[in-house]
Order: C-alpha cells, then structure tokens, then sequence
C-alpha cells in the first residue's frame, strides 16, 4: 500500500532563518507530488508540483522553492523565512491509476516568529 | 481565472440534522472530487464524480455532480459528531487531469 511521510511535524523558525521541508511517497512509482500552504481556517493554496524528477512548477511566486532529486521524495526550501511564511504545509501525491486523485500527508505546522 | 466556490462557509447543526454543501465551478469539470479535513488533520480523499448527473452515496453521504459538471453537493444525512470538519471540493485545472483547484471549504460544526 501507499504511504507518505512529511517531517518534521510542527516546526517553530525566527524570521530570516533558512527551511528545508521534506516529503516521501512510498509504495507507488513516479507519482505526481505537489505542495500546498494552508492558513488557519483557510483553503488550500497549491505552491509547486511536480510531474517528474527534476521537474517542478511553480504557482504562486514566493519565497519559497522546491526540489525533487529523487522519484519519491519532493523538498520545499527557503533561503530566508518571511512572518507571511508561516502556515500548515501539506504534501500530496497522485498517480493516474488512481484518477489523480490526491493523497496528503500529515502536514507540518510551520510558525514563523 | 477559474474558479470553485463553496457554500456555506460555515455551518453549525444539531446532532442527528442534515447538512449540506455546495460547490460551484466558473468552467466546465471533467470531475469533481471530494476531500474531508478533520479539525488538526489533513485532508482525506472522500470521493470522485465523473459523469453528468451522477449520483453517489456512502452510507450517510450522498454527492451529486450537476448536469453541466459545474457544480456538486455533499448532502449529510443524520449528521454525527463524527462528521465534524471541512468538506472540500476539488475539480481539474483547464486541462490538465492532475492539477486541482480547491474550493473554499465549509466548516461543519455538530452540536452533540
């Protein structure tokens, strides 16, 4: 079965501070992998997806970045944290077997002081 | 740009009350997914709806996709403390098939 794994799970950071985010699939090939922000009590913001290895889209223009050196696992960055920064960060996969849909992981609660 | 709304934002039933959520689309959706997010959780996969006029139901939940895939509903039947949370609608960005767009969400709050 499919499982996916984000750590850490909450994560407090003094603004100006470096980020580094991670997220694994396991259990399914070559998935789609994508990134959302959530805001309390708000809707999902979709940040980057990924179709492949290497490749990586960007929708909303931030100071944030992702990466996806490997097939499974999908890193979103920040070289300097903004107060705006913080929220709920959810990766997600979805492979076409399963009619995209979407399967998050637990999320990590980022709080930007 | 497209867009997905959902009404209400909020919602607040007595236990054993129906509730019910719509989603409406500014385009044409090949389908429409659900998503539920308990209260500190994540969002989980509910259930996707391809055809015109289809109808699906689990135990409790009924959805519907409109005649002209743009707009859906979550009906609740006899709703519990169990269905506490924010039901989302989803539907494919222009062409692509796996990029969404999110709706806004309605809180459901049930009191016990």
């Amino acid at each position: 079965s499919q499982t996916i794994h984000q750590w850490p799970a909450t994560l407090v950071q003094p603004v100006g501070s470096p980020l580094s985010l991670e997220c694994t699939v396991e259990g399914t090939s070559n998935p789609n992998l994508y990134w959302y922000r959530q805001a309390a009590g708000r809707g999902l913001q979709l940040l980057f997806y990924s179709v492949g290895i290497g490749q990586i889209s960007s929708e909303v223009p931030q100071n944030l970045s992702a990466s996806r050196p490997q097939d499974r696992q999908f890193i979103l960055s920040s070289k300097k944290l903004l107060l705006s920064d913080s929220g709920f960060y959810l990766c997600a996969w979805s492979v076409r077997q399963f009619s995209y849909e979407q399967y998050f992981g637990p999320g990590t609660r980022l709080t930007v002081t | 740009g497209q867009q997905v709304m959902q009404i209400p934002q909020y919602q607040h039933v007595q236990e054993g009350e129906d509730f019910t959520t719509y989603c409406n689309s500014s385009t044409t959706l090949s389908n429409i997914q659900w998503y539920k997010q308990r209260p500190g959780g994540h969002p989980v996969f509910l259930i996707q709806l391809v055809k015109s006029g289809e109808v699906k139901k689990q135990k409790r939940l009924t959805f519907q996709f409109g005649e002209a895939k743009k707009n859906s509903s979550l009906h609740i039947t006899a709703t519990q403390t169990t269905d506490v949370g924010t039901y989302f609608c989803a539907g494919p960005v222009g062409g692509s098939s796996y990029k969404l767009i999110f709706g806004s969400g309605t809180r459901l709050l049930v009191r016990p």
